[in-house]
């Protein structure tokens, strides 16, 4: 079975530009979830949905925003980029909110 | 809220020698408790895991055991190989958190030959 795949891998872009980034869960799981890493730290959550509802956020301002499709693949976008935003962008699935989640291989974001 | 302290690295090792990483948490409830590791310019793989007290997560070697009096996980690994050489998070998932596991900044580890 696939894993969790993530588009693109790496994506570079000017400050003041918008991003999307994208995630297919593992087949079967219901919910996804998304986590910056910033160089040297540990990830930080920024958005949980579960069958197409937001269930959890993080402490991230509102130009950060997230959407669940029918088949359960999720898309992040960032607004208004700052060169802050650069950093490992990881995103999880798991089979409902509560359970073991198993991480893609991350987009790498570097805003210029 | 929830919280994770990891001991700080970098630790180094020679190959064969015995690992442990500290890890003590704060959540509420009764969590579940994970291993992750993550080998250099890449996601985070799940190494071991326990859900409720006592019990014991392995997986390549790698045990930890869930300490609910302590509030401790910590990961041990008998004999290391330069493979092993990564950064590993402990990560609380609280019962009510929906999904949301709380990282601390990770233990990196190099395993010398």
């Amino acid at each position: 079975d696939a894993g969790v795949t993530q588009s693109p891998t790496h994506l570079i872009k000017t400050r003041g530009q918008q991003v999307t980034l994208r995630c297919s869960p593992i087949s079967g799981h219901k919910s996804v979830s998304w986590y910056q890493q910033v160089l040297g730290q540990g990830p930080q959550f920024i958005f949980q949905y579960y069958e197409k509802e937001e269930r959890g956020r993080g402490n991230f301002p509102d130009r950060f925003s997230a959407r669940q499709f029918p088949n359960y693949s999720s898309e992040l976008n960032v607004n208004a980029l700052l060169l802050g935003d650069s950093a490992l962008y990881l995103c999880a699935s798991s089979r409902q909110g509560g359970t073991e989640a198993f991480f893609g291989q991350g987009t790498r974001l570097t805003v210029v | 809220g929830n919280s994770v302290t990891q001991m700080e690295g970098p630790v180094t090792l020679s190959e064969e020698a015995f690992l442990t990483i500290n890890c003590t948490y704060t959540a509420t409830g009764y969590p579940s408790l994970f291993w992750y590791v993550q080998y250099p310019g890449e996601g985070l793989q799940l190494l071991l895991k326990a859900t409720k007290a006592d019990d014991k997560g392995s997986n390549k070697g790698f045990e930890a055991t869930y300490r609910k009096e302590t509030t401790s996980f910590h990961l041990e690994k008998g004999s290391v190989q330069v493979s092993d050489s990564a950064v590993y998070f402990c990560a609380p998932l609280a019962t009510d958190s929906w999904g949301k596991l709380q990282f601390g900044a990770g233990t990196q580890v190099v395993v010398t030959p």
